[in-house]
């Protein structure tokens, strides 16, 4: 069973469109979080939302916006998208409370904007 | 916030010989350090981690060490295989993670 995925795999579109990215977690986590690696493979964290509480990477764009239907669903929006935001896009997931912390990734999601 | 060092950027070793990856620490609150191996085209998966209450610890040929009082912490992979081919990374927080920057480690058969 997948414990972490996301759809699209691969996101193709043009500069200034909308698009959205879907996560879900079976795995029954508190936790979940969006991550952006860079064609340099350097991960990191855009958003991290926890028992509705939503903590925003501050160098993150106001045109990315996680929304979180139920606590298995976190997806990401983007607004306006620009040539920069070409990248893949990880969804994670992780037990807070009572821990053990470990961040299950799903697949990624390869964004090319042209 | 919390930053994350990783060396080396790159690391090329030959089949059998040992592999290690060093990463240094900003935040003393940070309490959690997991490695993640990840394939090209695939998700960072974990392969060990370690908490603040520990100084070493091992699963068959993979060790990481932590010291605390130096705010470094060290992977070390004995024994490599061609598969151990990947890009490496730590990470250290607690629920939130800040990752290095990457090591790519290959193998030479």
């Amino acid at each position: 069973d997948t414990a972490v995925s996301q759809t699209p795999k691969y996101l193709v579109t043009q500069m200034g469109n909308d698009k959205s990215i879907k996560c879900e977690q079976n795995l029954g986590h508190d936790t979940m979080y969006w991550y952006k690696q860079d064609s340099k493979k350097f991960l990191k964290i855009m958003f991290s939302y926890n028992n509705k509480e939503l903590i925003i990477n501050e160098t993150v764009p106001n045109r990315f916006s996680p929304k979180s239907p139920d606590k298995a669903h976190l997806n990401l929006h983007i607004n306006s998208l620009e040539l920069g935001d070409s990248a893949v896009y990880f969804c994670a997931s992780s037990q807070v409370a009572g821990g053990p912390y470990e961040q299950f990734f799903g697949p990624g999601t390869r964004l090319t904007v042209l | 916030g919390e930053n994350v060092e990783q060396h080396p950027s790159t690391l090329s070793v030959q089949e059998g010989d040992s592999a290690v990856i060093k990463c240094t620490y900003s935040d003393s609150a940070s309490n959690y350090f997991p490695w993640y191996k990840q394939e090209l085209g695939k998700r960072p998966q974990l392969i060990i981690d370690i908490r603040s209450n520990v100084g070493e610890k091992k699963d068959q040929r993979i060790a990481v060490t932590l010291n605390k009082t130096a705010k470094h912490f060290s992977l070390h992979i004995t024994e490599t295989q061609p598969e151990d081919s990947a890009v490496y990374f730590c990470a250290a927080g607690g629920w939130q993670l800040t990752f290095g920057s990457g090591t790519q480690l290959t193998v030479l058969p």
